[in-house]
């Protein structure tokens, strides 16, 4: 059964520090990748997706993912971290079956905790 | 570690009959819920947000008589696709807030096809 694993429950990071967090998914064929955020007390909201083209991906608010295929993983990535990244990080995988995709699965979410 | 379950994960309705998903927090009290839908190539969008005892608030866009959201307990809330058509076939999640706090579970999600 396709997952997906997401290694760090909970960073803690200073402001200015560098964040990457991984994604690894099981699956063997063509996915669809991405990153969400959910802020406290908001909803998802989308910072970056993969479905072709240029491994590394840039999303909003200064993050980007890097997919590495022969490593099943798309971590995301951010040189500088700011307060305001506080959140919950969520990556999920669609399996794409080129007309249609399969269900999207979602990690269990890495929450961040930014220090300022 | 907590679950969300989607009922039923496929469903394939005629046009103009109605459906029913439901998500159940099975082990947990869910005060707020959250139903997003996904197209094929897309990512997620939010269509709902559905609290315990008070009407969901939807999202610009989104036809509240069209997609009826119920949040009657702690547990579940349902979603309600009236009257549907072939255009509202597509992927359903949706995903529970743990009372209390702010940990996010998603359900399994909900394949809509429409004939």
């Amino acid at each position: 059964a396709q997952s997906v694993s997401q290694h760090n429950h909970h960073v803690i990071l200073s402001e200015a520090a560098s964040l990457e967090l991984g994604c690894n998914y099981s699956y063997g064929g063509t996915v669809n990748l991405f990153w969400y955020v959910q802020y406290p007390g908001q909803h998802l909201q989308l910072l970056l997706k993969y479905f072709s083209g240029d491994p590394l991906v840039k999303g909003i608010k200064g993050f980007e993912a890097e997919f590495i295929k022969s490593k099943f993983s798309f971590n995301l990535r951010k040189p500088s971290v700011q307060w305001s990244d506080t959140a919950e990080y969520f990556c999920a995988v669609n399996g794409d079956y080129g007309g249609s995709q399969g269900n999207l699965i979602f990690g269990k979410g890495t929450k961040l905790s930014v220090k300022p | 570690g907590a679950v969300v379950s989607q009922h039923p994960s496929w469903v394939i309705c005629k046009s103009g009959t109605s459906v029913k998903i439901e998500c159940r927090s099975l082990d947990f009290q869910a005060t707020t819920m959250f139903w997003y839908r996904q197209f094929p190539k897309q990512s997620l969008m939010l269509m709902a947000t559905s609290n315990e005892g008070s009407k969901a608030t939807y999202e610009q866009g989104v036809e509240k008589d069209k997609f009826l959201i119920n949040h009657a307990s702690l547990t579940l809330s349902t979603l309600t696709v009236t009257s549907a058509h072939p255009e509202d076939s597509s992927f359903y999640i949706c995903s529970a807030r743990k009372s209390g706090g702010n940990t996010i579970y998603f359900g399994e999600g909900s394949w809509l096809t429409v004939v």
